[in-house]
């Protein structure tokens, strides 16, 4: 069965600070793997998205990821962290039944000054 | 405006109530999906259809049931709401398979039965 890992509940980082978020999937095929973003008190936002091809991809807000088959991972970084990036991450793997996405448990994210 | 909007954004709500939770999109996608959030548990997959005559179970329907009314609009009901239905309900579209399997959520509805 389709599964995603989360293995960090909270990171702290300091602000300008790197950021590495880790995910690890279980797919039995070619996985589409997203990350979204969710502010307090918001919906999920998509920050990135991997469907083939380069395995680091790009997303809004200065994160990237990086698709990498033999670790089955997909981590998301950002070089230099700020605060208004303090969130909620998910990561995403489908499709699954009726195309819909199987969320990890997600990591929540404190930045400090 | 939102290109899925839900209705309520809070509600409270006694125990053994009926509820409807309502989602309507203007993306004029075809799938349609229902989440739930709770903390440490992610998003969980409650009801998915393709189209109004395409309604689907997803991971945790029990105590749920669904409508699609439109392709435009997608309701949650609980028929009888408990205190563990407390949480947080996402609405969701997406264009499809493939590279549409992207999701467009909605800003929630904060649901709390007591």
């Amino acid at each position: 069965a389709q599964s995603v890992t989360q293995p960090d509940i909270h990171i702290t980082v300091s602000e300008g600070a790197s950021l590495e978020l880790r995910c690890n999937y279980s797919y039995g095929a070619t996985p589409y793997l997203f990350w979204y973003v969710q502010s307090p008190g918001q919906g999920l936002q998509l920050l990135l998205k991997y469907f083939s091809g380069d395995t680091l991809v790009q997303g809004i807000k200065g994160f990237e990821a990086e698709f990498k088959r033999s670790q089955s991972s997909f981590n998301l970084r950002k070089p230099s962290v700020h605060w208004s990036d303090a969130a909620e991450y998910f990561c995403a793997v489908g499709p699954n039944s009726g195309y819909a996405l199987n969320f990890g448990k997600g990591t929540s994210l404190l930045v400090t000054p | 405006d939102a290109d899925v909007t839900q209705t309520p954004r809070n509600r409270i709500t006694k125990t053994g109530k009926r509820i409807m939770l309502e989602c309507s999109q203007t993306k004029g996608h075809d799938r349609m999906y229902w989440y739930r959030q709770d903390p440490g548990l992610g998003l969980r997959l409650i009801y998915y259809s393709f189209d109004v005559k395409d309604i689907n179970k997803g991971e945790i329907s029990d105590g749920y049931s669904v409508s699609r009314q439109a392709q435009a609009k997608f309701s949650l009901s609980l028929e009888s709401a408990i205190p563990n239905q407390t949480a947080l309900y996402f609405c969701a579209t997406s264009d499809g398979g493939g590279t549409n399997t992207e999701a467009f959520f909605g800003q929630g509805t904060r649901l709390t039965v007591v």
